[in-house]
């Protein structure tokens, strides 16, 4: 039961424009959301982070945006930089209750940014 | 600040033997998490430690515990290794692992399972 997804395992873009990350989610209990970064071998990097209360946060050059009707968020990067070029993950929990220390991890995007 | 500390870096162990890793949080972090990574189930969620206490708990079989010290150090064991216990296994740590909190996470553990 994939509660967390990313459906696109891939996304190429030019140095310069805009990077756009997707991801969806089907558990309506989720109401704070995190992007991490990754590269091979190295644990995640925290990128940015949104609770339900919002529908857009900026920090730089990442911006992430959440659609709470549509269970959608997406993550927006611009200008792209090669430096940018990892694995992206779309992360979901559950700010109250039991939920301490789980994230629920999509399955991540390799996004390569071309000079 | 130091980040995560995780240690070994990598390890490589036979089926049936039994493996720990340790972990050290941030300073001041009081909640350490386990995370399990392979290419087929992506991170999957272990535990999590508070005070020495589990809170939580993922999907695993009893095979993988683990332990907390009141230093807030953290220790994962696996016993009886299968060969789909192969991955990279993440420790990280929040200040309390409330589900607002972001986690920051060590490099990892590569377990190798022959």
């Amino acid at each position: 039961d994939q509660q967390v997804k990313q459906n696109s395992p891939s996304l190429s873009v030019q140095e310069g424009r805009i990077s756009i990350l997707n991801c969806d989610y089907t558990n309506s209990m989720f109401d704070y959301f995190l992007w991490y970064k990754k590269y091979p071998a190295e644990g995640p990097t925290f990128l940015i982070s949104i609770s339900s209360i919002k529908d857009k946060n900026e920090d730089g050059r990442f911006t992430v945006f959440l659609n709470k009707s549509a269970k959608h968020l997406s993550l927006h990067i611009v200008p792209s930089q090669p430096g940018d070029s990892a694995v992206y993950f779309c992360a979901a929990s559950r700010a109250g209750g039991t939920s301490y220390g789980k994230l629920t991890f999509g399955q991540g995007t390799i996004l390569t940014v071309h000079p | 600040k130091a980040g995560v500390t995780q240690t070994p870096r990598y390890l490589i162990k036979t089926r049936g033997q039994q493996v720990t890793l340790s972990c050290s949080p941030i300073s001041g972090h009081r909640s350490v998490s386990w995370y399990q990574q392979t290419p087929g189930q992506g991170l999957q969620f272990l535990f999590e430690y508070f005070s020495e206490t589990q809170r939580n708990k993922g999907n695993f079989p009893g095979r993988f515990s683990g332990r907390q010290f009141s230093n807030s150090r953290s220790e994962m064991n696996v016993s009886t290794l299968e060969l789909g216990d192969s991955a990279l296994y993440l420790c990280a740590s929040s200040l309390g692992g409330s589900g607002s909190e972001k986690l920051f996470f060590g490099s990892g553990t590569q377990l190798s399972v022959l």
